[in-house]
């Protein structure tokens, strides 16, 4: 079953068009919520670790928040540059060695 | 600052044919990992090690082997390689998961593909 969904899948964005990025996951007994960034033909790049609902993080434009059941990147006043793919992963408690990685989100600002 | 070094970048193969893939990093960490990146399905893991000597199963283990003989190496080794195992292989380490240190760093990745 699915353990991670990200939507949308891709996202086109007008530069300073705030919007966010959801990750909603099943499982039980969550260790960890990342975010990671991706470049084309780079390996992905982290960006926060969540570890209960209620916690916020931030660097620069983004801002992740976690909840009990799904998680969200807000991207404020985007610049081209943050046009990339973001990964949503969970670490589960009882498989504490393995992350689980959804599908993506790709955005682009259009400038 | 090296970090995570993944050989080679590119890869063709025929099927049938074994190769490995190589993945250092020079970071002291004790976790590694291997992923296979497909359109549409997401990273998901193959194999993954917690220390020299230790190795486990991911998701999708069948058609590779791993060893890990020193904390710097992690080598992923494809049997027999068939088309459905053509993809793009990215190894990740970090400090031990479930102790804190869950940040993955990872490396650029290689591009399999097999004919």
């Amino acid at each position: 079953e699915d353990q991670v969904t990200q939507s949308p899948e891709a996202l086109r964005l007008q530069e300073g068009e705030s919007s966010s990025l959801n990750c909603s996951y099943t499982v039980s007994g969550l260790r960890g919520l990342f975010w990671y960034r991706q470049d084309p033909g780079k390996g992905p790049e982290f960006l926060f670790t969540l570890y209960s609902a209620g916690e916020e993080k931030e660097k620069e434009r983004l801002k992740a928040t976690l909840t009990k059941k799904e998680s969200f990147l807000h991207i404020t006043a985007p610049k081209p540059e943050d046009s990339a793919t973001y990964l949503c992963a969970v670490l589960r408690a009882d498989t504490g060695n393995q992350f689980y990685f959804g599908t993506g989100t790709s955005l682009t600002v259009i400038p | 600052n090296a970090g995570v070094t993944q050989t080679p970048k590119f890869q063709v193969l025929k099927t049938g044919q074994s190769m490995t893939l190589q993945c250092a990093q020079d970071m002291n960490h004790e976790y590694m990992s291997w992923y296979r990146q497909d359109p549409g399905m997401g990273l998901r893991l193959i194999h993954y090690s917690v220390g020299a000597g230790i190795t486990d199963q991911g998701e999708v283990p069948n058609g590779y082997n791993v060893s890990r003989s020193t904390t710097e190496d992690f080598p992923l080794r494809l049997l027999s390689a068939a088309p459905s195992q053509t993809s793009v292989y990215f190894c990740a380490s970090s400090q031990s998961p479930g102790q804190g240190g869950e940040k993955l760093f990872f490396g650029s990745g290689t591009q399999l593909s097999v004919l």
